[in-house]
């Protein structure tokens, strides 16, 4: 079992949906980040948590350190958010990340 | 401010030769991370570095491969040897504080190195 784990794996949706990819790590970490990966490969980092929430623009991604748990949403999605979304983890007292296999997100015009 | 840049783009090898990839990262950047993609792989840290020190290296293969960040000039990560496993996407990423202190990291666009 892959000490971070992504769902959906592949997600499609159409134009203006709500969207959620949630992420569920199994080791102690002191940061988790979200990270863009373009189809040309270009990878953005998108949100840095510790703890609670964060918004920027449309994109909302929220962290339960107790459940081990993030989520990643979307809100009115557009075409040009299909990407590859990737959810990292800081291992606590280390540098060291450890890195979903992403999900892929399609979304319909 | 020009972001990180990694050269070449894309690199290709026979086995048993020698790889080299460059990353700048952004100026006032001073930690640079690497990290391989594998085909149809998600993404593993290999090495963190400050300038002049290796701070974390437990994602490195044992042999054939080392990173270093000189005091001047960009970072390197060498690959002697390589084998056709190697082929992947290598990525860098900086940031001008430790990721600890909740600082975020900038990616670079990648070098594709294809083994023959």
């Amino acid at each position: 079992k892959n000490e971070v784990e992504q769902s959906p794996q592949n997600l499609t949706a159409q134009e203006g949906e709500f969207i959620t990819i949630n992420c569920s790590y199994s080791v102690g970490i002191s940061a988790l980040h979200w990270l863009q990966q373009h189809p040309g490969g270009g990878i953005v980092s998108l949100f840095m948590l510790s703890s609670g929430k964060k918004k920027h623009g449309r994109l909302i991604a929220t962290i339960n350190i107790q459940e081990k748990h993030s989520s990643l949403h979307i809100t009115a999605s557009h075409p040009r958010d299909s990407a590859v979304y990737i959810c990292a983890v800081r291992i606590s007292g280390t540098y060291k990340y450890i890195f979903g296999t992403g999900t892929r997100l399609k979304v319909l015009a | 401010n020009a972001g990180v840049m990694q050269n070449p783009r894309h690199l290709v090898r026979r086995r048993g030769q020698e790889a080299r990839l460059r990353c700048s990262p952004m100026k006032g950047h001073s930690h640079v991370y690497w990290y391989r993609q594998l085909p149809e792989e998600g993404l593993k840290f290999m090495v963190y570095l400050q300038k002049e020190n290796i701070i974390d290296e437990s994602g490195m293969p044992k042999e054939r491969f080392s990173a270093e960040f000189p005091k001047e000039g960009p970072s390197i990560l060498r690959i002697q040897q390589v084998v056709r496993g190697d082929s992947a996407a290598y990525f860098c990423a900086s940031s001008p504080l430790p990721l600890a202190s909740q600082e975020t990291q900038y990616f670079g666009p990648g070098t594709r190195l294809l083994v023959l």
